[in-house]
């Protein structure tokens, strides 16, 4: 059973065109993170949300934005690629904010830009 | 910066018990010992989590010194699939809910 779903799994984009990736979740969790992870890296959060508040790292670019139209969805737009941004995009989910809570991953979406 | 140290890679024979070693020194009073794992391509998965006392489920145990400065992750019976980048992490209870993933101990099963 699948629990946190992120579609899709492969996605290609031209340098500078906008790309959304989307993350969905059977948990209904309260928290939906979205992490990067680059070739030989380990996973680096770019930001989550807590319900409908947004909390942004600091070192993440303006050019990632993220919506979560309800409790089940989060987005991660990203309004002009970059070649450094391929990445792996992970989203996770938690009941709660803290290190009381676990964090159950997605797949992940590989993202490639040409 | 990750407050872990974990060394970069460890072979373990399949059958036998693979024992991942994680240095925490720094650890706070109110932080957890999260340990996640990484099969190539997937998601970070979650093993198990700690805060003083040793921890046991389907998976894995992990053990935490007495003064939690370190702790290790047992898998008791090793399998192909096993073969992972293993993530050791400190979390605090509360507050700031940054995950800071280390570089990881990469768990390379022989047959």
């Amino acid at each position: 059973d699948a629990m946190v779903i992120q579609n899709p799994r492969y996605q290609v984009t031209q340098f500078g065109k906008p790309v959304t990736l989307s993350c969905s979740q059977t948990l209904n969790h309260n928290v939906m993170y979205w992490y990067q992870q680059k070739s030989s890296q380990a996973p680096k959060l770019l930001f989550h949300y807590y319900d409908k508040d947004f909390n942004n790292e600091a070192d993440t670019p303006d050019n990632f934005q993220s919506r979560r139209p309800n409790t089940s969805f989060c987005f991660l737009d990203i309004r002009s690629p970059g070649l450094g941004d391929a990445a792996m995009y992970l989203c996770a989910t938690s009941r709660g904010a803290g290190g009381t809570y676990e964090q159950y991953f997605g797949p992940g979406t590989r993202l490639t830009v040409t | 910066d990750a407050k872990t140290t974990q060394p970069p890679s460890m072979d373990c024979a399949e059958g036998r018990a693979a024992n991942l070693p994680c240095n925490h020194s720094t650890i706070s009073g109110n932080e957890y010992v999260y340990w996640y794992r990484q099969i190539h391509s997937q998601g970070p998965q979650y093993i198990i989590h700690g805060l003083k006392n040793n921890e046991t489920n389907e998976m894995a145990s992990l053990i935490i010194t007495e003064d939690r400065k370190s702790s290790t992750l047992i898998l008791p019976h090793a399998t192909l699939r096993d073969t992972a980048v293993y993530y050791c992490i400190v979390r605090p209870s509360g507050g700031d809910d940054k995950i800071i993933f280390g570089k990881g101990t990469r768990l390379h099963i022989l047959p």
